[in-house]
């Protein structure tokens, strides 16, 4: 059984560079969520897919992050121009597509980002 | 605006005893409950949930929680702490029409032997 795998677990790069992490969810799960967690505080939301289609966006995914999910499978979120206010830790996770919103939702071991 | 509340970021018990973590909501519709826990290095892991129906949730390892809308609490309870328990516990709510989780700042469960 292969859970929400990301890449890379970590890391580091100097601010103003671009970065890109990768989620590949549970293969039978339509849908795929991203969330940022800083220390200290809980994930909070940063957008959410349904195949390929990105369906909601929080207000926290400024101009310089964008996330895609090309083929329905697994997904990407790019950040430019880094700043240190972006150090955290990304978290991806996955659910299927049948159900209501209480399906749980199955989370990769993030990937922790350190903008120096 | 629909929130998460959790009292109390660091909490120690002792081995064997009772483990109460609390949880409040605020809500003006039907929330969705969820209690996840989080090991060093790992990622979530859920618990327990709560949608419709028993107000009494059981989970994994031990755990339980119960749904009391009149407090808007859902908080979460263990018999006997386990050295095992030793981790961060978020708790989270979603609502029909959404998604997305909101999840409160965690707690850390310390337990002393």
């Amino acid at each position: 059984d292969t859970g929400v795998s990301q890449d890379p677990r970590h890391k580091i790069t100097k601010r103003g560079q671009n970065v890109t992490f990768r989620c590949d969810p549970i293969s039978e799960h339509n849908r795929l969520y991203w969330y940022r967690q800083t220390l200290g505080q809980g994930p909070e939301f940063l957008t959410y897919f349904q195949n390929e289609a990105q369906l909601e966006k929080s207000r926290l995914l400024s101009d310089r992050f964008s996330a895609e999910r090309p083929k329905g499978s697994f997904s990407t979120l790019e950040i430019q121009r880094t700043e240190q206010g972006d150090s955290a830790m990304y978290l991806c996770a996955s659910s299927p597509t049948i159900g209501a919103p209480d399906n749980e939702q199955f989370f990769g071991p993030g990937t922790r980002l350190t903008v120096l | 605006a629909q929130s998460v509340t959790q009292l109390g970021s660091h909490v120690s018990v002792s081995e064997g005893a009772l483990v109460l973590l609390r949880c409040n909501y605020s809500s003006s519709v039907p929330p969705y409950l969820f209690w996840y826990v989080q090991y060093p290095n790992q990622g979530l892991q859920l618990l327990l949930k709560y949608t419709t129906g028993a107000t009494l949730v059981k989970g994994i390892n031990g755990f339980e929680a119960e749904f009391k809308k009149s407090e808007t609490s859902f908080h979460l309870t263990k018999p006997s702490a386990h050295m095992s328990d030793a981790a961060e516990y978020f708790c989270a709510v979603t609502y029909s029409g959404t998604y997305k989780y909101i999840f409160g700042t965690g707690t850390r469960l310390k337990v002393l032997a």
